[in-house]
């Protein structure tokens, strides 16, 4: 079953221009993770964000989670074109049931 | 360090026949899971082994299954195949799955005619 879902489902902006995505989930969870898969590959993680942390830092790329509201952000900031790709959410309930993921959103960055 | 390599890339089989697919892990990590990737459904978990034994499986039918070698390299087996089992199936390897980044493998396409 989905638990996490991405909003928007799909998102184009112009090269240079920043890129937010959004996930909602709906259980507690013990930390929320975002991936990127391009197309016909494997997923790539980005970043890992634990449930007691509010916001973390990757080069690029800004996740914050919001536990009250069970939700997160991925934000990527001055966007390129090999920033084409379908992001993921996956929550981690640290149960039986592995990672749940969202449907994704895709990110089409025009050049 | 090599990533998780999976093999085959991509397979085509017919109704009621079986496949094997096989996924090696980075080095050192002793925790496989299996996804199944489709258009309809997105990512769906499907199994977890850890040190030769299932941990976790998903809610897919007793025609999946898998196992773990004493290396931690995994297989995963469907039996009689369906059309609806066409889709990318993705391994996914971490030192141990609890709270940790899932690397993943580029998938073995798997088309069902």
């Amino acid at each position: 079953s989905q638990q996490g879902e991405e909003d928007p489902q799909a998102l184009s902006i112009q090269e240079g221009e920043n890129a937010t995505m959004n996930c909602s989930y709906k259980t507690s969870i013990n930390n929320l993770q975002w991936y990127r898969q391009n197309s016909g590959r494997g997923l790539v993680h980005l970043i890992l964000i634990r449930s007691n942390e509010r916001e973390k830092h990757s080069g690029r790329l800004r996740v914050t989670l919001d536990t009250s509201k069970k939700s997160s952000s991925l934000l990527i900031t001055a966007s390129r074109a090999a920033d084409t790709a379908s992001y993921f959410c996956a929550t981690d309930e640290g149960g039986a049931d592995g990672l749940t993921f969202g449907k994704g959103t895709h990110l089409i960055i025009q050049p | 360090k090599a990533g998780v390599t999976q093999t085959p890339r991509y397979l085509i089989k017919t109704r009621g026949q079986q496949v094997t697919l096989s996924c090696s892990p980075i080095s050192g990590h002793r925790s496989v899971s299996w996804y199944q990737q489709t258009p309809g459904q997105g990512l769906q978990f499907l199994f977890e082994y850890f040190s030769e034994t299932q941990r976790n499986k998903g809610n897919f039918p007793g025609r999946f299954s898998g196992r773990q070698f004493s290396n931690s390299r995994s297989e995963m087996n469907v039996s009689t195949l369906e059309l609806g089992d066409s889709a990318l199936y993705l391994c996914a390897s971490s030192p141990d799955h609890s709270n940790q980044p899932q690397h993943f493998g580029d998938g073995t396409r798997l088309s069902i005619l």
